[in-house]
């Protein structure tokens, strides 16, 4: 089986850096993958590791560490359209299936 | 037009109705999903389709059925709606890099 947390919200401020954890249990890990949702609408890529380390791309980067099963969304100079959720998902070596954690909810203050 | 299209965007049913909600895709993906989502319990997979002739259930089908009809289209139907289906619901394509979801459709069973 498959278990993903996350912390269920977070607030940071305009401008700032805020870092998204994410540990999850798997019986085949092959890839974590970041998603963005704005609220009512469909969740849309951000990234997607399968090796250890760091992928960076513009003020997004995600963190992969496989034997400790854990994985960060960094988001830098955070601006009010970062205002979603955060969703986290894992992929199943065995059946391929992507599996969810139920998401961060990140607020972003002026 | 959208790489996956969901139809109706928003639907209001009675209890004990029988209701089908559509997904077509113009990326050409073999794989097909479906999830649920609501809030507070994330993105829930309720049938998958890696082919036309491969329907597999996910972690919550029970009153749930879905039909392949060719590549491009896979229908999810409630046989005898009840208000705890009321949520929001994703169909989504997956290639190697991940998923591709519709925008949605929100289903609220009185």
């Amino acid at each position: 089986g498959q278990n993903i947390d996350q912390p269920t919200e977070m607030t940071a401020t305009e401008g700032a850096i805020v870092q998204i954890n994410c540990t999850y249990q798997t019986s085949g890990f092959n890839g974590l993958f970041w998603y963005q949702q704005h609220a009512g609408e469909a969740p849309t890529f951000l990234s997607y590791n399968v090796l250890d380390g760091l992928e960076e791309k513009g003020r997004f980067s995600s963190f992969l560490s496989r034997s400790k099963g854990y994985s960060y969304l960094l988001l830098k100079e955070l601006q009010m359209k970062d205002s979603a959720s955060y969703l986290c998902a894992v992929r199943d070596r065995e059946d391929d299936k992507i599996i969810f954690g139920k998401g961060t909810r990140l607020h972003i203050l002026p | 037009d959208a790489d996956v299209t969901q139809t109706p965007r928003n639907r209001i049913t009675k209890t004990g109705k029988r209701i089908m909600l559509e997904c077509s895709q113009t990326k050409g993906h073999d794989r097909m999903y479906w999830y649920r989502q609501d809030p507070g319990l994330g993105l829930r997979l309720i049938y998958y389709s890696f082919d036309v002739k491969d329907i597999n259930k996910g972690e919550i089908s029970d009153g749930y059925s879905v039909s392949r009809q060719a590549q491009a289209k896979f229908s999810l139907s409630l046989e005898s709606a009840i208000p705890n289906q009321t949520a929001l619901y994703f169909c989504a394509t997956k290639d190697r890099e991940g998923y591709t979801f519709g925008s949605g459709t929100r289903l609220t069973v009185v």
